[in-house]
């Protein structure tokens, strides 16, 4: 398995929802990440993940909650968005993290907050 | 803080023709990874091509290749016998520890 699987592929929530987002792996990869990509922009990130704990949260507010139950499994909560974090969530992942082999991605969550 | 900067919004390249994106960097390190990542329409990020900053020989993948300058601090991606299902947008990435910083992109547009 060389995939990154990401689930849903969309999803449309109201501001007062709350909704998860998962992402799995089952490459042995130990560190997982994160990216949140508007429309025609460069993904940025948000979450690391290494050997399943929290390494680097870049100032991500706290209507994002991240969550790694094993080291196959990444999840992202979300609770009282906004319109403006309607965008392409990414997932990924690497061996170790110092992803020297760089990241495999998955194909996204296309994120609609109305 | 590393930058990555790609200086062409949008490239055109005929079908079979050869086309170059261009890509600079900003670091004070000295062992670090660049990488070549490809998106379509379809969303994901697909890695084309590495580059170890220690290797002074130029990393080849199949049709694309890149010319790696370390002292110019540049890293450009030619492809070659460029085909339709290349049309994508196109990130320069940087790695020197834990995580990837990403270029602007280039969208490349195919024409048949």
């Amino acid at each position: 398995d060389t995939e990154v699987t990401q689930t849903p592929k969309h999803l449309v929530m109201g501001m007062t929802n709350k909704k998860s987002l998962k992402c799995e792996q089952h490459m042995g990869h130990r560190a997982m990440y994160w990216y949140k990509q508007k429309a025609k922009k460069p993904p940025e990130l948000m979450f690391v993940y290494s050997y399943e704990k929290l390494s680097i949260n870049e100032s991500v507010p706290s209507r994002f909650s991240p969550e790694c139950p094993n080291s196959s499994l990444l999840n992202l909560h979300l609770h009282a968005l906004q319109p403006e974090d309607s965008a392409l969530y990414l997932c990924a992942s690497s061996q170790d993290p110092r992803a020297n082999k760089g990241y495999t991605f998955g194909s996204g969550t296309r994120l609609t907050v109305v | 803080a590393q930058t990555v900067t790609q200086s062409q919004p949008e490239m055109s390249v005929q079908e079979a023709e050869t086309v170059t994106l261009s890509c600079t960097y900003d670091t004070s390190e000295s062992d670090y990874y660049l990488f070549w990542y490809k998106q379509p329409p379809s969303r994901q990020m697909i890695l084309v091509i590495r580059q170890e900053a220690y290797k002074q020989q130029n990393a080849t993948e199949n049709r694309f290749s890149v010319n790696f300058q370390k002292a110019a601090k540049s890293f450009s991606l030619k492809i070659s016998d460029s085909q339709l299902g290349d049309a994508a947008m196109y990130f320069c990435a940087y790695n020197a520890g834990n995580m990837l910083t990403f270029g602007g992109g280039t969208r490349l547009m195919v024409k048949p």
